[in-house]
């Protein structure tokens, strides 16, 4: 039982280059959200899913995308990289409780 | 809206020492508060949660009591160890039916060093 994967771990992108997060998840939790975390300041919910084909956006969505496809993977699309991407970004899952998130151990992110 | 003020960090204490992070909310309706903790290298991980008001949260030594008077939900830990290094989150839980329910919103984070 592996929980929340995130892959890769590292990625160094360049300006305009494109690149996708994978996040798979092996909890049949119906819930997945895409946070960001920059230096200093708390998480930033980009895009969540409360099922399979079903997405929608959080505070700063803007620059990326998203699919659900399936109920175990939720992959995050970054088109065109920007500096201002560059951060720690985490997936994480929710089943029936409102009360427990279950993270991912996250992709760091550099656009240079 | 909602939202979590958390007491800036760094923390640095000595083994042993009495820890208090202060976390205070703005939220509609009633939430579910929560601490998270992120040890170096790893995603974040529920440390303890408490849902409605008067309740205590407890965990591994730490407590943390909802305050609705206060709009505060403060973390302790009578006596920290070196292995309680990292980061702590407060967060809260969107409560409003719809989708965005049990959506987090998390402060800033505070980052606890302790020295042995």
């Amino acid at each position: 039982n592996a929980g929340v994967t995130q892959t890769p771990k590292f990625r160094i992108l360049k300006i305009g280059q494109s690149m996708t997060l994978q996040c798979t998840q092996d909890m049949n939790h119906n819930y997945m959200y895409w946070y960001r975390q920059d230096p200093g300041m708390g998480l930033k919910l980009i895009y969540y899913s409360v099922g399979a084909g079903i997405t929608d956006k959080g505070e700063v969505p803007n620059g990326y995308n998203v699919s659900r496809s399936t109920t175990e993977d939720f992959p995050l699309r970054l088109e065109l990289a920007a500096p201002s991407q560059t951060s720690v970004y985490f997936c994480a899952t929710r089943g029936g409780s409102l009360y427990e998130q279950y993270f991912g151990p996250g992709t760091r992110l550099t656009v240079t | 809206g909602n939202s979590v003020t958390q007491m800036e960090g760094p923390v640095t204490l000595s083994e042993e020492a009495f820890l208090t992070i202060n976390c205070t909310y703005t939220a509609t309706g009633y939430p579910s508060l929560f601490w998270y903790v992120q040890y170096p290298g790893e995603g974040l991980q529920l440390l303890l949660k408490a849902t409605k008001a008067d309740d205590k949260g407890s965990n591994k030594g730490f407590e943390a009591t909802y305050r609705k008077e206060t709009t505060s939900f403060h973390l302790e830990k009578g006596s920290v160890q070196v292995s309680d290094s990292a980061v702590y989150f407060c967060a809260l839980s969107d409560q409003n039916r719809g989708s965005t329910l049990g959506r987090l919103y998390f402060g800033r984070g505070t980052q606890l060093t302790v020295w042995p």
